[in-house]
């Protein structure tokens, strides 16, 4: 079955990079998602990666897959505060119509 | 740009009551979903819809139900609701075909029930 985990928080001085990890379990996942949860809105789509991928680069957003250890990152270059928020992982298995979410990952920036 | 609009962003409803909670998007969407979000649990699927008329159990469908008579609403049903039922309730809606599958998200409905 389909399993996705995350650490539940990480904090961060503002400057720094944060790294937010995700290990999912269905090796027929096609597209593998990350989602940021500002407070108080739904989730709004940050990138996405493919699964025959293993990097891919959108401005100050890095997303590295390990298909082998089935494990996904995404880095956040030069955190600021407003990135402060709920980052969800989520995959999306062959056949599947839904996501499988994370629990999330709490980034706090401080100043 | 796609717009998912959910009825309430806040909802409070007494134990045993029958709750609605209505969902549409303005893209054409063939496919929308209802998740509850709970701290530490991320988000579960409760139903989802890939037609009108047509839907599936998710991972935790017991106690709701959903309605899809147009394309473009989706509602979720708590025929009685309960104290556990206590939730942020999230709607999203993603198209029928192979691309990618964004799913597109409501702002979602906090729901208390006493």
């Amino acid at each position: 079955g389909e399993d996705v985990e995350q650490s539940l928080f990480l904090s961060v001085r503002e400057g720094d990079s944060s790294v937010i990890n995700c290990t999912y379990t269905d090796s027929s996942s096609t597209y593998l998602y990350w989602y940021k949860q500002e407070p108080g809105a739904g989730l709004q789509l940050l990138t996405y990666i493919f699964s025959n991928m293993d990097m891919k680069q959108d401005q100050r957003l890095t997303v590295l897959l390990n298909k082998k250890d089935k494990h996904l990152s995404l880095r956040i270059a030069d955190t600021q505060t407003g990135d402060s928020a709920i980052y969800f992982c989520a995959e999306m298995a062959t056949g599947r119509r839904a996501l499988t979410f994370g629990s999330g990952t709490r980034l706090q920036v401080q100043p | 740009d796609v717009k998912v609009t959910q009825s309430s962003r806040y909802l409070v409803k007494r134990t045993g009551e029958k709750v609605f909670l209505e969902c549409v998007q303005d893209m054409d969407h063939e496919n929308m979903f209802w998740y509850r979000q709970d701290p530490g649990l991320g988000l579960r699927l409760i139903y989802f819809s890939y037609d009108v008329k047509m839907k599936e159990k998710g991972d935790i469908p017991e106690g709701y139900s959903v309605s899809r008579e147009k394309k473009e609403r989706f509602s979720l049903i708590l025929e009685s609701a309960s104290t556990n039922q206590t939730s942020m309730y999230l709607c999203a809606s993603t198209t029928g075909g192979t691309s990618r599958r964004e799913q597109f998200f409501g702002p979602g409905t906090r729901l208390t029930v006493l």
